[in-house]
């Protein structure tokens, strides 16, 4: 399973653009990148997943350079409700070896 | 639709003994996991069921069986609870084993004194 490492905590202010960055310098070919968000007493939420390149949703964009060997998670114009721990994994598709394996995550906090 | 849902919220155990927890999804997925998280912690794989009638040991499982009761309900058993326990237990699904999207419970608080 590829490695990833992510800052453990970062702090921003409501309506800025945070960028989280994740590494994974041993990411396989047929990986996929996916991000969670945690608030506290609840469970992880799914926010986006991408493969190259950069992917676009409601909530988040997620930016993946070619070499694939780290992906930027950004979050635009954050607010209070966005503090939050985010998680980086990586996995592949049908792959019965890959179980969820979720590090520390990276620990947001925006501020008024 | 309710997605995940775990039962009990909240759980205050005596060592020793025992207690099942029990999840169920309403979205159709095949696969369902058991992870705990302790304070300030990422998330652990107990165990997990990639489709119904299969179960396999993730990464802690020790102290604890599961049972895939079907393929909406996949439940934890503390045979005999013990303080290194104490945490809180999310279930979660997904439509396959994988980099799928994995949908989460609100979670069991457990406490065990």
């Amino acid at each position: 399973l590829a490695k990833t490492t992510q800052p453990i905590s970062m702090d921003s202010y409501e309506g800025q653009e945070v960028n989280i960055t994740c590494s994974h310098n041993n990411i396989a070919t047929n990986d996929y990148i996916t991000w969670y968000q945690q608030f506290p007493s609840q469970g992880p939420r799914f926010i986006i997943q991408g493969y190259k390149t950069k992917v676009t949703n409601e909530v988040a964009s997620l930016f993946i350079p070619a070499d694939r060997k780290s992906s930027t998670l950004s979050l635009p114009r954050v607010s209070l409700s966005d503090t939050a721990v985010y998680y980086c994994l990586v996995g592949a598709m049908g792959d019965s070896s890959y179980k969820l394996i979720f590090g520390s995550g990276t620990r947001l906090l925006v501020r008024p | 639709n309710a997605g995940v849902t775990q039962t009990p919220k909240f759980q205050v155990l005596k060592t020793g003994q025992s207690m099942t927890l029990q999840c169920a999804q309403d979205m159709n997925h095949n696969s369902m996991y058991w992870y705990r998280q302790d304070p300030g912690m990422g998330l652990r794989l107990i165990y997990y069921s990639a489709s119904e009638g299969t179960t396999d040991k993730g990464e802690v499982p020790n102290g604890y069986n599961v049972s895939r009761l079907n393929k909406r309900e996949f439940s934890l058993r503390l045979e005999s609870a013990a303080p290194s326990q104490t945490s809180v237990y999310f279930c979660a699904s997904s439509e396959a084993l994988g980099a799928y999207g994995y949908t989460f419970g609100s979670g069991t608080r457990l406490t065990v004194v």
